[in-house]
C-alpha cells in the first residue's frame, strides 16, 4: 500500500534555529497538507497546498512558517525561527483531490526545540 | 465554544464489549465526517468517512451522523485487544481539495484481554 514518508522522525533544534521537516507525498497525489500535534493536545490544520500556491492555512501558519515543492517528490516545511512553543510532532498528509477515504497521513516527526 | 468535543476518556473496556465514542460540534456548516484511529507516535488513520447524516456500517465499526444535534458516534463490537489507540474524531466543511480537517480531542481506548 503506498504511503506517505516522513524524514526524519525526531529532529531536536535549539531555540531560533531554523528547520526543515520534509516529506515525500504518495506519488500520484495532488494535494498536501501539514499538521501538528502539541503533547497532549488535539490535531491542529496548518496549511494545504495544491499547484505550487497554499490553497489555505491557518492562524497558526503565520510568517515563520513556509511550505515548499522543491522537486516532484519532496514537500517541505520551514520554521525560521524556532520557538519552544513549536515543539509538537508534525503530520504531512497527501490526497489526491476529493474523497476523504484516499487522504493518508505520515508518521510524522517529532520536534523538539531546547 | 469548542468547535468539536470529544471526551479524551481513558476508557478501558473488556475484551468482547461494544464500545461507544462520540463527539459533538457546534459549527453547522460540517458536512463531511471522520473517524481516525491513532496508535502511540504514528499518525491518523482513516477508520470511517461518511458524509451528512445516517449511519454507515463496516465490518465491526459503525459510524453514526446525526446533523440535527450536531452528534456523531463511533461504536466497535466485540472489540479485540488491538483496538486499543487513540480515536479521532474530525471534520469539514468541504471535501478535501485542500480543505481543512478539524479534530476532537482524541479518546484513549484500552480494551483488556
Amino acid at each position: 500500500e503506498p504511503e506517505v514518508t516522513q524524514t526524519p522522525s525526531h529532529q531536536v533544534t535549539q531555540m531560533g534555529q531554523e528547520v526543515i521537516l520534509r516529506c515525500v507525498p504518495i506519488s500520484n497525489h495532488l494535494y498536501f497538507y501539514w499538521y501538528r500535534q502539541i503533547l497532549g493536545q488535539k490535531v491542529e490544520f496548518l496549511v494545504s497546498f495544491y499547484n505550487n500556491e497554499i490553497s489555505e492555512k491557518s492562524e497558526i501558519f503565520d510568517d515563520q512558517f513556509s511550505v515548499e515543492r522543491p522537486d516532484g517528490s519532496n514537500f517541505t516545511l520551514k520554521i525560521r525561527s524556532t520557538k519552544l512553543e513549536d515543539s509538537a510532532m508534525y503530520f504531512c498528509a497527501s490526497g489526491p483531490g476529493t474523497g476523504y477515504e484516499k487522504l493518508f497521513f505520515g508518521s510524522g516527526t517529532q520536534l523538539s526545540v531546547l | 465554544q469548542k468547535e468539536v468535543e470529544q471526551d479524551p476518556g481513558p476508557l478501558s473496556v473488556p475484551e468482547g464489549a461494544i464500545v461507544s465514542l462520540n463527539c459533538t460540534y457546534s459549527n453547522s456548516a460540517f458536512q463531511y465526517f471522520m473517524w481516525y484511529r491513532q496508535y502511540s507516535r504514528k499518525g491518523p488513520e482513516l477508520l470511517m468517512y461518511t458524509y451528512s447524516s445516517g449511519n454507515k456500517e463496516d465490518g465491526r465499526f459503525t459510524a453514526q451522523v446525526d446533523k440535527s444535534s450536531k452528534y456523531i458516534s463511533l461504536f466497535i463490537r466485540d472489540s479485540q485487544p488491538s483496538d486499543s489507540a487513540t480515536y479521532l474524531c474530525a471534520m469539514s466543511a468541504r471535501e478535501t481539495s485542500g480543505s481543512r480537517l478539524t479534530f476532537g480531542e482524541g479518546t484513549q481506548l484500552t480494551v483488556n484481554p
